[in-house]
């Protein structure tokens, strides 16, 4: 079961425009959605994140959009650059009851041409 | 910081053989990861240890994976005998409570 739905699964965008990936959620109990950046050959490294309790958060060019009500969160990047050209993962986990499990959506592999 | 560091980062073996991948993780970090990434099923987390003892091994696959954390500086993944479908990139990850997971840069498995 994908508790984590994550779409596109690629996306090309040209240099200066926004790239958008969205993630749905099912589990109610999530309260913390990092988002984690991955370049070819290397892992995946934290991002951006964001908890419930706003609905939107902004570091430099990326934007972190959430919608409790609707179950989904969403990254854009401003100004998208050839340098971030990378796989982008979505993420959930639930603080409750202790350290949960991080679930991980499928991946989007963005492409920013020149 | 070295962050979590990984080895092999390449390895070819032939059907059957028994692959050990390594893991140091991060120094004070209480928990560690063992996550498998294909195109397919992206990325599957394997197994977590919470100082050093397994928590929840539920994502490994079958009885030939088998994980350690002797200690609180080493870990180890094993597949034994391994098969063409286990290549795949294998990740170890490090987190301190509750939120970061500082991953590795991987073990590429090919089984041929």
């Amino acid at each position: 079961q994908q508790q984590v739905k994550q779409s596109p699964q690629s996306l090309i965008v040209q240099k200066g425009g926004i790239s958008i990936i969205n993630c749905a959620y099912e589990n109610t109990a999530f309260d913390y959605f990092p988002w984690y950046q991955q370049f070819p050959g290397k892992g995946p490294a934290l991002l951006i994140a964001i908890r419930p309790d706003v609905s939107e958060k902004k570091e430099g060019r990326f934007t972190i959009s959430f919608n409790k009500s609707a179950k989904q969160f969403s990254l854009h990047i401003m100004d998208s650059q050839p340098g971030d050209s990378a796989t982008y993962f979505c993420a959930a986990s639930s603080s409750s009851g202790g350290y949960q499990k991080v679930t991980f959506g499928i991946g989007t592999k963005l492409q920013v041409i020149p | 910081d070295a962050g979590v560091i990984q080895s092999p980062r390449h390895e070819v073996t032939e059907m059957g053989q028994e692959v050990t991948l390594r893991c140091k993780p991060i120094s004070g970090h209480d928990y560690l990861f063992w996550y498998r990434q294909t195109m397919m099923r992206g990325l599957e987390l394997l197994i977590y240890f919470n100082n050093n003892v397994p928590i929840d091994d539920s994502g490994m696959p079958e009885d030939r994976f088998s994980a350690k954390m002797p200690n609180a500086s080493f870990s180890t993944l094993k597949i034994q005998p391994s098969e063409p479908r286990d290549s795949a990139v294998y990740f170890c990850a490090t987190a301190g409570f509750p939120d970061t997971i500082y991953f590795g840069e991987g073990s590429w498995l090919t089984v041929v």
